[in-house]
């Protein structure tokens, strides 16, 4: 497996807290994406980066935030969850955005928000 | 924006028989993936076309691209129990990576 890791890997939380989930990588590679995965949906792309601070926003960014400031790290945060927001979290690097570019998946992160 | 559809989102099979999962995309692809997650497990990627109409397998599996670029689909020759997971196909955008609703796939041994 690439070396990518997800923290925490469970999580329940109260409504209405911040939540900051982190994505660490030691493959050096440029892109970093979160998604979330709920029934029926599949995954959802909530925000990706393209590099150390470029990020932009997914299919389902509303009430999420991202940051990245080394090209190691990748943290999503919830600034005030809601119930809703109850899902498991992806988070996935690749090398390249071009052809020829496979994903790579860290283990998840299961958050419950009661 | 970007939307990549897949049917059926739900397939039970008995073991043996073959399966097959669609990919329909609103626009055309430069590309499309194909991931397999296990039960609990995260999405580990299978295989990627790039060429349109062009055809890949892997052992039992069998991947199409449509000539159009905008669809593809996964054929699963004699299921087996270890072919159980959702299967998902996913396109390539500017920077992104766009994933479909995924089929789930089950197989009664």
């Amino acid at each position: 497996d690439a070396g990518i890791t997800q923290s925490p890997r469970h999580k329940v939380t109260e409504t209405g807290t911040p939540v900051t989930l982190r994505c660490h990588q030691t493959e050096n590679h440029r892109y970093m994406y979160w998604y979330r995965q709920d029934p029926g949906h599949g995954l959802r792309l909530i925000h990706y980066s393209y590099g150390v601070k470029d990020t932009d926003k997914g299919e389902v960014s509303d009430g999420y935030s991202v940051s990245r400031s080394k090209t190691e790290d990748f943290l999503l945060t919830l600034e005030s969850a809601t119930s809703s927001q109850t899902s498991v979290y992806f988070c996935a690097i690749r090398s390249g955005a071009s052809t020829n570019t496979e994903a790579f998946f860290g283990q998840g992160t299961r958050l419950t928000v009661v | 924006g970007q939307q990549v559809m897949q049917i059926p989102q739900y397939q039970h099979v008995q073991e043996g028989e073959d399966f097959t999962t669609y990919c329909n995309s609103s626009t055309t692809l430069s590309n499309i993936q194909w991931y397999k997650q296990r039960p609990g497990g995260h999405p580990v990627f299978l295989i990627q076309l790039v060429k349109s109409g062009e055809v890949k397998k892997q052992k039992r599996l069998t991947f199409q691209f449509g000539e159009a670029k905008k669809n593809s689909s996964l054929h699963i020759t004699a299921t087996q129990t270890t072919d159980v997971g959702t299967y998902f196909c996913a396109g390539s955008g500017a920077n992104n990576l766009f994933f479909g609703t995924g089929t789930r796939l089950t197989v009664i041994p």
